[in-house]
């Protein structure tokens, strides 16, 4: 019962500094997102990928980037790190983009001081 | 960017009471969904909505997609504390970049 798994759950960084955010999903879903979440803020969409091969942006793409190699996996990279980008990290896949029904991984709570 | 504004921004209730949400627009969504993420979790899909006037029950939890179709509203009957966390509701609004948008969330606190 894996579903979306998301490593790291926490993580500190330094400003400046790069990561990769790891989203696996066993659910054979095509459709795979990044969102993040500040608080009152709602979930905003980085980026997100409709197939192995595929990704676009969402709203706020900007100081991110993602790759979609295989159908399983949808890392998120934080290059230069900045301050703006401390906020809870969630990964979700979707089989279908017709009835958004997503499944959520737990989440990545990232703070750059 | 397109906003969905959900009101109220956080309740705090008894056990046992009733409880209502909603969630605007200013666009016509084809889609309305609720979501509820408990603390430290992921949000996790409530309710789907997929017409206009539609109202849909998942247990305690009954949900309406608004005829304007610019909102949508979440009651949840006799209030427990496993109720705790934040709800959000979510629209597609169909097309080529059918992409889900998030309401601001309501934040639910039920005291025993």
């Amino acid at each position: 019962n894996a579903g979306v798994t998301q490593t790291p759950k926490f993580r500190i960084l330094k400003i400046g500094q790069s990561m990769t955010l790891q989203c696996a999903q066993d659910m054979n879903h095509n459709y795979m997102y990044w969102y993040r979440q500040d608080p009152g803020m709602g979930l905003k969409l980085i980026y997100y990928s409709v197939g192995a091969g595929i990704t676009d942006k969402g709203e706020v793409p900007n100081g991110y980037n993602v790759s979609r190699s295989t159908t399983e996996d949808f890392p998120l990279r934080l290059e230069l790190a900045a301050p703006s980008q401390t906020s809870v990290y969630f990964c979700a896949s979707s089989p279908h983009q017709i009835t958004g029904e997503l499944f959520f991984g737990e989440g990545s709570r990232l703070t750059v001081l | 960017g397109q906003q969905l504004n959900q009101s109220p921004q956080s309740m705090f209730i008894q056990e046992g009471e009733d409880v209502s949400m909603n969630c605007t627009s200013s666009s016509i969504f084809n889609t309305w969904l609720w979501y509820k993420q408990d603390p430290g979790e992921g949000p996790v899909l409530l309710i789907a909505l997929y017409k206009a006037g539609e109202l849909t029950s998942n247990g305690r939890l009954t949900a309406q997609f608004g005829i304007t179709r610019k909102d949508s509203f979440l009651n949840i009957s006799a209030s427990i504390p496993s109720d705790v966390g934040i709800y959000f509701c979510a629209g597609l609004r169909g097309g080529a970049t059918n992409k889900l948008i998030f309401g601001t969330g309501t934040l639910l606190a039920v005291q025993p």
